[in-house]
């Protein structure tokens, strides 16, 4: 079955460390995004991507990395500069073209320490 | 740009009891609206969404929502709640040229029983 894989399911890391978190889909769906989802703040946009090469800034980029080198696979980096990073990240893709059907992963708990 | 608004962040109900989960939306150009579901530390999952034609749209579990354009509403229905329905809610919102989506702050419905 096609879907979008985020691993690992739990991560911590040291304070002042950077950590890239996994996103890999095999729906062959060209755009691709990471939201980080805070308790009662619901979910943030970091980055998006609608094509290979090519990524854009969401709402809350600051601190964060991303590339999209190949059409299944969007990892995105927290670096030391994101001040809070303690948080639940989402991957999710969508099929330009054919309407919105955002195909979300189940998460990664990143926990700094 | 486009946002959401989720004015309760918790909703208690009795078992079988109908629930409301209310979203407003603010945006200058025509929009989609969705409702996801999210069970703890999982992805989201898509219930319903409006994109066009009929006002009221079904989705899955038995939930409902009606689009409302002059009280830019999108509130979420259901007629008589499962323990299973527990979860949080997110209403989320997309003008009808962009791909991007905008959530809400969430809802978590808790039923009782």
């Amino acid at each position: 079955d096609g879907g979008i894989t985020q691993s690992p399911k739990y991560l911590f890391r040291k304070e002042g460390q950077n950590v890239t978190l996994s996103c890999e889909q095999n729906l062959n769906h060209d755009a691709m995004y990471w939201y980080r989802q805070d308790p009662g703040q619901g979910l943030r946009l970091i980055y998006y991507s609608q094509i290979v090469n090519d990524f854009q800034k969401g709402d809350i980029a600051e601190g964060y990395s991303v590339s999209r080198e190949k059409k299944e696979s969007f990892p995105l980096t927290v670096t030391s500069a994101q001040k809070n990073p303690t948080a639940f990240y989402l991957c999710a893709s969508t099929q330009k073209g054919q309407g919105i059907r955002y195909t979300f992963g189940s998460g990664t708990r990143l926990t700094v320490v | 740009a486009q946002s959401v608004t989720q004015l309760d962040s918790q909703v208690p109900v009795f078992e079988e009891a109908p629930v409301e989960l209310r979203c407003n939306y603010s945006s200058s150009v025509s929009v989609y609206l969705f409702w996801y579901v999210q069970y703890p530390n999982q992805g989201l999952q898509l219930l319903l969404k409006y994109l066009s034609g009929s006002t009221l749209v079904k989705g899955i579990n038995g939930f409902e929502a009606e689009f409302n354009k002059s009280q830019t509403s999108f509130h979420l229905r259901k007629p008589s709640v499962h323990i299973s329905d527990t979860a949080e809610y997110f209403c989320a919102v997309s003008d009808s040229g962009n791909e991007k989506l905008t959530f809400g702050t969430g809802t978590r419905l808790t039923i009782i029983p």
